[in-house]
């Protein structure tokens, strides 16, 4: 069975700084990883995913993730944050092969102004 | 750019009452996805439909639960018969056989 355990259900940050979101899985086999954001009163939007390939993705608004495999690690970061990244964050995870997604318990990011 | 849509965006229920929730994945996509989030806790998979059969569901997806694509266009899950529990955000995603779902804004339903 996998889980994603997702550290941190606040994270509050000053505009302009570094956002680190942190994500870790456990699971048998290297899954499929992506986070996802939800704005208040909306869906979730994929902001980027990991499969195959190279171990730092970048995603949309900035974000980037890497794989770290040696620490079953997928955390999230922005260089500078913006108001409008106040939103919360999903990190999920699937097997190779699969398609349902498990999730974390999502990271709520407050930016400070 | 195309989206997943959900109607209604919030529905309320008497406990024991069936629901349908709706769905309109984005056109070209093939795989289809139910999720649902209880207020407070984590989405949950309840299950993905392909090919007009179900390929996957969870422990949460039991026999009051149904899916189905009655037309080109539409997705649905019935609940039969509601609970309390049910109470929750209903997600529907789609897929193009791709890695990623593309969720939609959700139905809140409340079972009162």
């Amino acid at each position: 069975a996998q889980s994603v355990t997702q550290l941190g259900s606040h994270v509050s940050v000053s505009e302009g700084a570094l956002v680190l979101l942190r994500c870790n899985y456990s699971s048998s086999v290297p899954p499929y990883l992506f986070w996802y954001v939800q704005y208040p009163n909306q869906g979730l939007q994929l902001l980027l995913k990991y499969t195959t390939g190279a171990t730092l993705v970048k995603g949309i608004n900035g974000f980037e993730a890497e794989f770290k495999k040696s620490e079953t690690s997928f955390h999230l970061t922005k260089p500078s944050a913006h108001m409008s990244d106040a939103a919360e964050y999903f990190c999920a995870v699937t097997p190779t092969g699969r398609r349902a997604l498990t999730f974390g318990s999502g990271t709520r990011l407050q930016v400070q102004p | 750019e195309p989206e997943v849509t959900q109607t209604p965006s919030h529905q309320v229920t008497q406990m024991g009452q069936e629901v349908i929730l709706r769905c309109v994945p984005i056109s070209n996509h093939l795989y289809f996805y139910w999720y649902r989030q209880i207020l407070g806790q984590k989405v949950e998979f309840l299950v993905s439909f392909y090919n007009n059969e179900i390929s996957e569901k969870s422990e949460i997806f039991d026999d009051q639960f149904s899916v189905e694509r009655p037309d080109g266009s539409n997705f649905t899950l019935k609940i039969r018969s509601t609970k309390l529990e049910d109470s929750a955000m209903y997600f529907c995603a789609s897929s193009d056989g791709g890695l990623a779902e593309y969720f939609g804004p959700g139905t809140r339903l409340t079972v009162l």
